[in-house]
């Protein structure tokens, strides 16, 4: 069984702090990560994937199968990446698993 | 180019009526699914779809039918409403694993 874990539902840092999203999966195979973001009254939408190893409006994510996380990162917040961030696992067989979301408030 | 087009976007049934919710996506995405969003509890799956004439089951599957006749419609069917299915439905559509885009979302009240 595929499993996403976000411990924290509940993220607050201020205006220019660094800020991490913390990501753990468990999987038996080989998971594609990846992270979604949902602004305020708009749809989900994708932000990375690990596969890509791309920074998006900031932040990076870095797949450690040793730990196996996929925590989101970036050095500066700014007060327009408040929204509701979900961690994704995706199977070759075409299921995708999503943790429970964690809501990043950025303080002015 | 659309997107993932989402049919209704708000929908109230009462217990026990059946409904069908419709997803649809112009994008030649081989992979869809569906996924219901409830407070504290993320997205969780309820059926998903590799391919037309290929569905399987998600986390929470019961209640709900799909069928993928073509490779641009999804539709989740709704068999016999619930309280219990009072929720947000999210459609999406990816070319392969992950890496989705969704739908708007369907607010489902179950009264």
């Amino acid at each position: 069984a595929q499993r996403v874990t976000q411990p924290e539902k509940l993220l607050s840092v201020f205006k220019g702090a660094p800020v991490e999203l913390k990501c753990n999966y468990s999987y038996s195979g080989s998971p594609e990560l990846f992270w979604y973001v949902q602004y305020s009254r708009q749809r989900l939408q994708l932000l990375l994937r690990h596969i890509s190893r791309e920074s998006i409006k900031g932040f990076t994510a870095d797949l450690n199968k040793g730990e196996t996380s996929f925590h989101l990162k970036k050095p500066f917040a700014q007060e327009e990446d408040s929204a509701m961030y979900y961690c994704a696992l995706s199977t070759n067989a075409g299921k995708s698993t999503f943790g429970d979301g964690t809501t990043l408030t950025v303080k002015p | 180019n659309a997107g993932v087009t989402q049919t209704p976007k708000f929908q109230v049934l009462k217990t026990g009526q059946s409904m069908t919710l419709q997803c649809a996506q112009d994008m030649n995405h081989e992979y869809m699914s569906w996924y219901r969003q409830d407070p504290g509890m993320g997205l969780r799956l309820i059926h998903y779809s590799v391919g037309a004439g290929i569905t399987d089951q998600g986390e929470v599957p019961n209640g709900y039918n799909v069928s993928r006749s073509t490779t641009e419609d999804f539709p989740l069917r709704l068999l016999s409403a619930a309280p219990s299915q009072t929720s947000v439905y999210f459609c999406a559509s990816s070319f392969g694993p992950g890496g989705y885009t969704f739908g708007s979302g369907t607010r489902l009240t179950v009264v």
